[in-house]
């Protein structure tokens, strides 16, 4: 079993839609977790960090579940800009990441 | 904010000789230095953790005599794939971790391609 599991998409949306992205990880000992965006053949880009209380930047939400060991992020208002790839990451009680295979958003007109 | 420059950003070789790829923090003091590689439509697979100064530790599966890792000084780190196969084509990405700043700085990314 991978340690951090995504669904490999694609998502297709229009404009304009709210779309929501699940992972999960194995490694309860897992401490932080992160959202990536990742552009095709470019390094992947911090998106946000991700809270046990939840926490929101601008269009974006990100939630965790400890108990679950599963983590969300939605997206509201979809612009064709935000058509990427987006990483799961969770972080161990060590400096290591450990990256999702990834959820393809495509976003169109 | 913090950068690392990484070079070259694609390069192709023929099968058996030796490459090298350089990671470079501008403007901090990179600590650690982690090197993954990416297969299409795959995950960032970490491949091996330097700290300056020590020897890497490498993740299992992945050969250390092949992957070649020195990080002598805390601002460049270097990753030499040697006798490249066709099998070790991908892309290439370092991410540099500094005792003073938060978070993970990455590297642009480099294209393997072996012919």
């Amino acid at each position: 079993r991978k340690e951090v599991e995504q669904d490999p998409g694609p998502f297709n949306v229009p404009e304009g839609a709210t779309v929501a992205f699940n992972c999960t990880y194995s490694n309860s000992a897992s401490q932080s977790f992160f959202w990536y965006r990742q552009d095709c053949r470019k390094e992947p880009k911090l998106l946000m960090s991700v809270y046990s209380s939840g926490n929101e930047d601008g269009r974006f939400t990100a939630q965790l579940n400890r108990a679950s060991q599963y983590i969300s992020l939605l997206i509201r208002d979809s612009k064709l800009s935000d058509s990427a790839t987006y990483l799961c990451v969770a972080r161990p009680n060590t400096d290591k990441l450990i990256f999702g295979t990834g959820t393809r958003l495509q976003v169109f007109p | 904010g913090a950068v690392v420059s990484q070079h070259p950003s694609w390069v192709i070789c023929k099968s058996g000789t030796s490459v090298k790829i350089e990671c470079r923090s501008l403007d901090f003091q990179a600590t650690t230095m982690f090197w993954y590689r990416q297969f299409p439509k795959q995950s960032l697979m970490l491949m091996a953790t330097s700290n300056e100064g020590s020897k890497a530790t490498y993740e299992q599966g992945v050969e250390k005599d092949k992957f070649l890792i020195n990080h002598a000084s805390l601002t460049l780190s270097t990753l030499t794939v040697t006798s490249a196969h066709p099998e070790d084509s991908s892309f290439y990405i370092c991410s540099a971790r500094s005792i003073s700043l938060y978070g993970y700085t990455f590297g642009s990314g480099t294209r393997l391609t072996v012919v």
